[in-house]
């Protein structure tokens, strides 16, 4: 597709269940970033992966959260055991292979997620 | 995580006003970036800045990147309806990075 597109665009689960979100990046973009962004904050650093290279996980807020790139492309942003306080819109975003300083991301419209 | 200080937290304005909102941080940034986001959708950016005086244009908004390299300002002019959405600064202190610390958000909404 044009964009990048993430699914689902909206989870309702429970509290203690595992759920998993998914993102598409732009073709070729070899970039791919994890935000959350909970209601009324701004957005909240992941975890970075660019093509082969280690992902940087610092920003994973603890062992519950994992994500993976399969091939280079789809991410799958896994949440085990989903506490309330992980509610949040999750957003990815993608960019293209490094170009200087100038690395411009685009968003996916982000994963809703709610756990009650 | 870091956050930047974005103001004010929310506006309300006339259509065909202007609009002014900043960010400052407490440290010395090399990139600043601004974005919006509309209800439902990932945000989009719209100005980015990567040296310290600089003043870029994108339409009616212009954005400049503070001479003390720690702030940084975005204006719209003569606001229309659809600028509704919710405005975010980013910056980091490092060139070519991609991370970026997000300050909280504008939201701004347009009485016609």
């Amino acid at each position: 597709g044009a964009g990048v597109s993430q699914s689902p665009s909206n989870k309702v689960t429970e509290k203690g269940k595992d759920v998993e979100l998914r993102c598409d990046p732009i073709s070729g973009h070899t970039a791919l970033y994890w935000y959350r962004q909970s209601l009324g904050q701004g957005l909240e650093f992941l975890i970075y992966f660019q093509g082969n290279s280690a992902p940087d996980k610092s920003g994973l807020p603890s062992d519950r959260f994992s994500a993976e790139r399969t091939g280079g492309s789809v991410s799958t942003l896994t949440i085990q055991r989903t506490q309330q306080e992980d509610s949040a819109v999750y957003l990815c975003a993608s960019s293209r292979p490094p170009q200087g300083s100038q690395e411009t991301q685009y968003f996916g419209p982000g994963t809703r997620l709610l756990v009650l | 995580g870091q956050q930047l200080n974005q103001s004010p937290q929310s506006m309300f304005i006339q259509e065909g006003e202007d609009v002014s909102m900043n960010c400052t941080s407490s440290s010395i940034f090399n990139t600043w970036l601004w974005y919006k986001q509309e209800p439902g959708e990932g945000p989009v950016l719209l100005i980015a800045l990567y040296k310290a005086g600089e003043l870029t244009s994108n339409g009616r908004l212009t954005a400049q990147f503070g001479i003390t390299r720690k702030d940084s300002f975005l204006n719209i002019s003569a606001s229309i309806p659809s600028d509704v959405g919710i405005y975010f600064c980013a910056g980091s202190p490092y060139s070519g990075t991609y991370k970026y610390i997000f300050g909280t958000g504008t939201r701004l909404k347009v009485l016609a």
